[in-house]
């Protein structure tokens, strides 16, 4: 079974500052699909960026983006410019689509923005 | 974007009594919906995969029939509690695929916090 493991589990930064959350998993697979999920205080789960294994290319999405190091199975998120908004539990999911697309989350990240 | 709804947001209900979460894709069909539990300050745990026309397939360790799911079309998905317990108080989320995308993304609904009394 894959496991997913995010060691911080709380994050503070100022507003304006990075800060990088860090994701690690295992698996023997070699097609899958890695995700970072926010879950702000309303609970509604929203997906901050997605990368594909076989892409080599990290993903990046506006202030979001991935440092994905395949070999080393580590997914970490950076996020630049911090907002207020971005206070959240951030979690880390892997997913292999022969396994029935399934989800595998990690404990996640309490990110507090500081103002 | 795809829209994925659940209802009701809370309820609250008498230990020994069933409830049901609906779980609805509001602007797509979904043959494929998960279903989630919550606990405060913890993460998402999977319960079981429900599949349209078919059975659910639950994950080890919940029990098919205290959590039983019910995937009736494409666009809904129900989780009832039977006989609820106060300790399966908990935040339930579902989610579903959108079977144009290719990148797996699952669209998840806003929850129902089901509090057993």
């Amino acid at each position: 079974a894959q496991t997913v493991t995010q060691s911080q589990p709380e994050m503070s930064v100022q507003e304006a500052e990075t800060v990088t959350l860090s994701c690690t998993y295992d698996t023997s697979e070699s097609n899958y699909y890695l995700f970072w999920y926010k879950q702000p205080p309303s609970r509604q789960m929203i997906l901050v960026i997605r990368q594909e294994a076989y892409k080599q290319q990290n993903a990046t999405e506006n202030r979001f983006s991935v440092n994905f190091q395949k070999a080393a199975k580590s997914f970490s998120l950076k996020i630049s410019d911090s907002q207020l908004g971005d206070t959240a539990m951030y979690f880390c999911a892997f997913m292999k689509p022969a396994a029935g697309n399934k989800l595998t989350f990690g404990g996640g990240t309490r990110v507090l923005v500081k103002p | 974007g795809a829209v994925v709804s659940q209802h009701p947001s809370r309820v609250i209900c008498k230990s020994g009594t069933s409830v049901k979460i609906e779980c609805r894709s509001l602007d797509f069909q979904a043959t494929t919906m998960f279903w989630y539990r919550q606990f405060p300050k913890q993460s998402l745990m999977l319960m079981a995969t429900s599949n349209e026309g078919s059975k659910a397939t639950y994950e080890q360790g919940v029990e098919k029939d205290k959590f039983l799911i019910n995937h009736a079309s494409l666009t809904l998905s129900t989780l009832t509690v039977t006989s609820a317990h106060p300790e399966d108080s908990s935040f339930y989320i579902c989610s579903a695929i959108h079977p144009a995308t290719s990148t797996y993304e699952q669209y998840f609904g806003p929850g129902t916090r089901l509090t057993v009394t």
